[in-house]
């Protein structure tokens, strides 16, 4: 079936680095956008990281521009975001999403994975 | 980015129908006919309920409705049932500049 499976979350200490995995199945990877949105514990959605379906093309929030990096290889059918200089207000989990047929729209979500900052 | 304006809660009891408010901007929720409505139960990651204003996904039930009047967007639920407390995020495309912006979410008690 249409599956995001999300990996790779852990804690680490502020100012690390960690990389995050999604494995795409179910459908043709190259020919969707993808994105990672985030939820602090006990907060709302929010918006990370965008990426085109060939990566030409990347979007990034205010909040992580410059410390995190989304990428995608099609042929493992894989999206990545590799986030630097983390800080504790970037605990949350992670999910990676499946951008449907119009902009903005996530149809496919991930299951999520954790992502804890602390000393 | 800026997040779009959600009421913290509402309720309602079996039967009867709610709707949720999303408040954006001109250069938001006003300017583009993208927006969209997600479902999330505890521990549960978001289910897309409405995108593009108004239209369900497949398996979505009926009684989920969505509409938008300017800048602000609206989900309204008709004959609550239990199933469907949990809480709802209102999502909007946002140009290039703030590219998407999410409501700050809203929870659902059924009574």
């Amino acid at each position: 079936q249409v599956q995001l499976v999300e990996s790779g979350g852990n804690l680490v200490k502020p100012g690390g680095s960690l990389r995050l995995s999604c494995a795409a199945s179910g459908f043709t990877f190259s020919d969707y956008y993808i994105s990672w949105i985030r939820q602090a514990p006990g907060k709302g959605l929010e918006w990370v990281s965008y990426i085109s379906s060939s990566g030409s093309s990347i979007y990034d929030a205010d909040s992580v521009k410059g410390r995190f990096t989304i990428s995608r290889d099609n042929a493992k059918n894989s999206l990545y975001l590799q986030m630097n200089n983390l800080r504790a207000e970037d605990t949350a989990v992670y999910y990676c999403a499946r951008w449907g047929n119009s902009l903005g729209t996530f149809d496919i979500w991930g299951q999520g994975t954790m992502v804890t900052v602390s000393s | 980015q800026s997040a779009l304006t959600q009421p913290a809660s509402v309720s309602g009891s079996p039967g009867q129908s709610i709707t949720i408010s999303c408040t954006g901007t001109s250069s938001d929720v006003g300017s583009y006919n993208l927006v969209s409505w997600y479902q999330q139960h505890p521990g549960k990651a978001p289910k897309l309920m409405i995108y593009e204003v108004s239209k369900r996904p497949s398996g979505v039930s009926h009684r989920f409705s969505g509409s938008k009047s300017g800048n602000t967007a609206s989900l309204t639920i008709s004959g609550l049932q239990a199933e469907d407390e949990a809480d709802y995020y209102c999502c909007s495309y946002a140009g290039n500049n703030n590219f998407v912006v999410f409501g700050g979410g809203t929870k659902l008690t059924v009574l």
